[in-house]
């Protein structure tokens, strides 16, 4: 079964202690990986669309990297407003599907 | 305006009755999305549009759900005979062609049935 899964469910840092979310999936004929930040109230916001197997983006304090099973979310030094859910999604053929969403807090 | 706009925001609706929502997509853009969020869950698909065309519906829960994007601009998702297992958020996304380019989404409808 296609399916797209994320871990940990949530996460509490404390400001300035890295760490990584990780998007796992199980799907054929991946397309396109992408990576959305949701705050409470709002809609998803993109950061990054990962394409193949090897592939790294970054932003700020954000990486994203991409292997053939899964994505890796790294966050390095995060601060209290990084806290937010962190939802990946991924595309293939003409489906679009999102993962459950790891909730991370990061305390000051 | 730049985003993506969703109305009204949030709606409340006693069971049994008919809702209508609406998406203002980004201008130019020619991929439209519907989703359904419950909470503290990801978005599920509902429907897609490229232009007016509805390409696939297959996340539409059940034939109470109809949406249309008759001008390929804005769409409506409209809901009849709403149901309590209805309430959530409904998310609206557009991208310039899908699949392979990232979704832009708007804040969403929260829609409560009672």
């Amino acid at each position: 079964e296609d399916q797209v899964t994320q871990s940990p469910e949530a996460l509490r840092l404390q400001e300035g202690e890295s760490s990584s979310l990780n998007c796992s999936y199980t799907v054929s004929g991946l397309r396109g990986l992408f990576w959305y930040r949701q705050d409470p109230g709002k809609g998803p916001e993109f950061l990054f669309t990962l394409y193949s197997a090897g592939e790294e983006k970054e932003k700020e304090r954000l990486k994203a990297t991409l292997t053939k099973k899964e994505s890796f979310l790294h966050i390095t030094a995060p601060k209290p407003e990084d806290s937010a859910t962190y939802l990946c999604a991924v595309n293939y053929g003409q489906n679009f599907v999102f993962g459950p969403g790891t909730r991370l807090s990061v305390l000051p | 305006g730049a985003g993506v706009s969703q109305s009204p925001r949030y709606k409340v609706a006693k069971r049994g009755q008919d809702v209508a929502l609406r998406c203002d997509p980004i201008s130019g853009h020619v991929s439209l999305f519907w989703y359904q969020q419950a909470l503290g869950q990801g978005p599920e698909f509902l429907t897609y549009f490229q232009n007016e065309a509805q390409l696939d519906k297959s996340g539409l829960p059940s034939d109470r759900f109809f949406a249309e994007r008759p001008e390929g601009s804005v769409s409506t998702l409209k809901i009849q005979r709403t149901q309590q297992e209805d309430s959530a958020v409904y998310l609206c996304a557009s991208s310039p062609l899908h699949p392979v380019e990232p979704q832009h989404f708007g804040d969403g409808t929260r829609l409560s049935i009672l």
